[in-house]
C-alpha cells in the first residue's frame, strides 16, 4: 500500500515564524501536491511538483512556498505565519507513469494552529 | 475549466438507510471520476474510481456509474452503518492531460444509531 507521511498531526506556531510541513511517499510517486482545507471550501491547491525540483503553482500559492530536493519528500514553507494560515494541510502524491488519470493518496493531514 | 458539483450535506440519515450522494461535472475530453472519503481526523482515501463512459466502481457496498450523457457519478448505498459517517469528495483527473485532478466541495454524512 502506498503510505504518505505527514511529519506533524498537530502543530502551533505563533504568528511571524517560519514554518515547515513535511511529507514524504514510499510509492516512487512523481507527482506530489499541497492542499489546504478550510470548512466550507473544501480542498484548495496550494502547490503542485511533478518531478524533482519542479513546482507549479496552485490556486492559491501566496505566502507559501515549497521544496523538492528528492522525489520522495514535499515541503511546504510558511514564510511568515499569520492566523490566516491556520487550517488543516494535505500531501497527496500520485503516479505520472500510467496517465493523467491516477488517484491520488493522501497522508493523514496536518492541523496547523497560528497564534 | 473543469468543474465538479456536489449536494450540499449535511445529509442525516438512520442506520439501514438508502443514500444517495449527487455528483455531476463539467470537464473536456474523457476524464477518470472518483469517490474519496474523509473520516474524522484522517486524510482522504479512495474509495472507488470508474474511469470510462458506463463503468461502475465498487468497493465496501458503495457503488457509483460514470454517466457521459448527464454528466453525473452520484454514489449509492444501499444500507448505511455507523461507521459510514464521514465526508465524501467526489472528483475528476485526467481531463485534457492534466495531472490535477478537480475535487467538489464534500458531502457530510451523518448514519444515526
Amino acid at each position: 500500500d502506498v503510505k504518505v507521511t505527514q511529519s506533524s498531526r498537530y502543530l502551533v506556531k505563533r504568528t511571524g515564524e517560519k514554518v515547515f510541513l513535511e511529507c514524504v511517499q514510499d510509492m516512487d510517486h512523481e507527482n506530489m501536491f499541497w492542499y489546504r482545507q478550510d470548512p466550507g471550501l473544501g480542498l484548495r491547491l496550494i502547490y503542485f511538483s511533478y518531478d524533482v525540483k519542479m513546482k507549479e503553482k496552485g490556486d492559491i500559492p501566496e505566502g507559501y512556498s515549497v521544496s523538492r530536493e528528492k522525489k520522495e519528500r514535499f515541503s511546504l514553507i510558511l514564510e511568515s505565519a499569520s492566523t490566516n494560515q491556520t487550517s488543516m494541510y494535505l500531501c497527496a502524491s500520485s503516479s505520472r507513469f500510467w496517465g493523467s488519470n491516477q488517484p491520488q493518496h493522501f497522508g493523514d493531514g496536518t492541523r496547523l494552529s497560528i497564534l | 475549466g473543469n468543474s465538479v458539483t456536489q449536494m450540499e450535506g449535511p445529509v442525516t440519515l438512520s442506520e439501514e438507510a438508502f443514500l444517495t450522494i449527487n455528483c455531476t461535472y463539467t470537464a473536456t475530453g474523457y476524464p477518470s471520476l472518483f469517490w474519496y472519503v474523509q473520516y474524522p481526523g484522517e486524510g482522504l482515501q479512495l474509495l472507488l474510481k470508474a474511469t470510462k463512459a458506463d463503468d461502475k466502481g465498487s468497493n465496501k457496498g458503495f457503488e457509483a456509474t460514470y454517466r457521459k450523457e448527464t454528466t453525473s457519478f452520484h454514489l449509492e448505498k444501499g444500507s448505511v452503518q455507523v461507521s459510514d459517517s464521514a465526508v465524501y469528495f467526489c472528483a475528476l483527473s485526467g481531463s485534457g492531460g492534466s495531472y490535477i485532478p478537480t475535487f467538489g466541495r464534500g458531502t457530510s454524512l451523518i448514519v444515526h444509531p
